[in-house]
């Protein structure tokens, strides 16, 4: 399967500090993206960045993409109690670029 | 507004029974998805739809068949129902585009199997 790994799969800090997951997968990709599920919610998409794109940035967050590796990275600054949810990376592959593959997700518990 | 609509939230299903999971998109997409989601396992991609009547098995599609007769809609059937299915099931849609194409979800509809 293509499935992407997140890392960690669970994430507990205090307001105002930085979050960093990481996702890594396993076959050339199309473009990967971000998308947080609040608890028993839908998914909601948060940022796309393209296999020719480095680093992406949407208002607090910041996306790296290492194609060599197969990883990604989001980080989320200055992080509030509403950041806690699920962190998904999704990943759309080259040759089948409308197909995704989400991974196991990072649970992040922003306390206040 | 975008809206990926799941026709039920919450369903408890004998095993054995056939079940419909209705999702219906207002946004023209041509593609549609059908995740299951447990915990620990992420969501996994069961059937996914890239045009009418036009279909793709996913990683577990086993125990499940799909049916898209119009574009706005993709019907996710179990078959005979066990209590493994027991889950979350997760609609979505999105354009079909190789620039990148956000997926737009459903609620999600929690299914009981017993």
């Amino acid at each position: 399967s293509q499935q992407g790994e997140e890392d960690p799969q669970a994430l507990s800090i205090q307001e105002g500090e930085n979050a960093t997951m990481n996702c890594s997968y396993k076959t050339s990709i199309n473009n990967l993206q971000w998308y947080r599920q609040n608890s028993g919610r839908g998914l909601v998409h948060l940022i796309l960045i393209r296999s020719n794109e480095r680093e992406k940035h949407s208002g607090r967050l910041r996306v790296t993409l290492d194609t060599s590796k197969k990883s990604s990275s989001l980080l989320i600054t200055a992080s509030r109690a509403a950041d806690t949810a699920s962190y998904f990376c999704a990943t759309a592959l080259v040759y089948n670029f409308n197909k995704f593959y989400f991974g196991s997700g990072t649970k992040l518990n922003v306390k206040p | 507004d975008v809206k990926v609509t799941q026709s039920s939230r919450y369903l408890v299903k004998r095993t054995g029974e056939k079940v419909f999971l209705e999702c219906v998109q207002d946004m023209d997409h041509e593609n549609m998805f059908w995740y299951r989601q447990d915990p620990g396992l992420g969501l996994r991609l069961i059937y996914f739809s890239y045009d009418v009547k036009m279909k793709e098995k996913g990683d577990i599609p086993e125990g499940y068949s799909v049916s898209r007769e119009k574009k706005e809609r993709f019907s996710l059937i179990l078959e005979s129902a066990s209590t493994s299915q027991t889950s979350m099931y997760l609609c979505a849609s999105s354009l079909g585009s190789e620039y990148g194409n956000t997926i737009y979800f459903g609620e999600g509809s929690w299914l009981t199997v017993v």
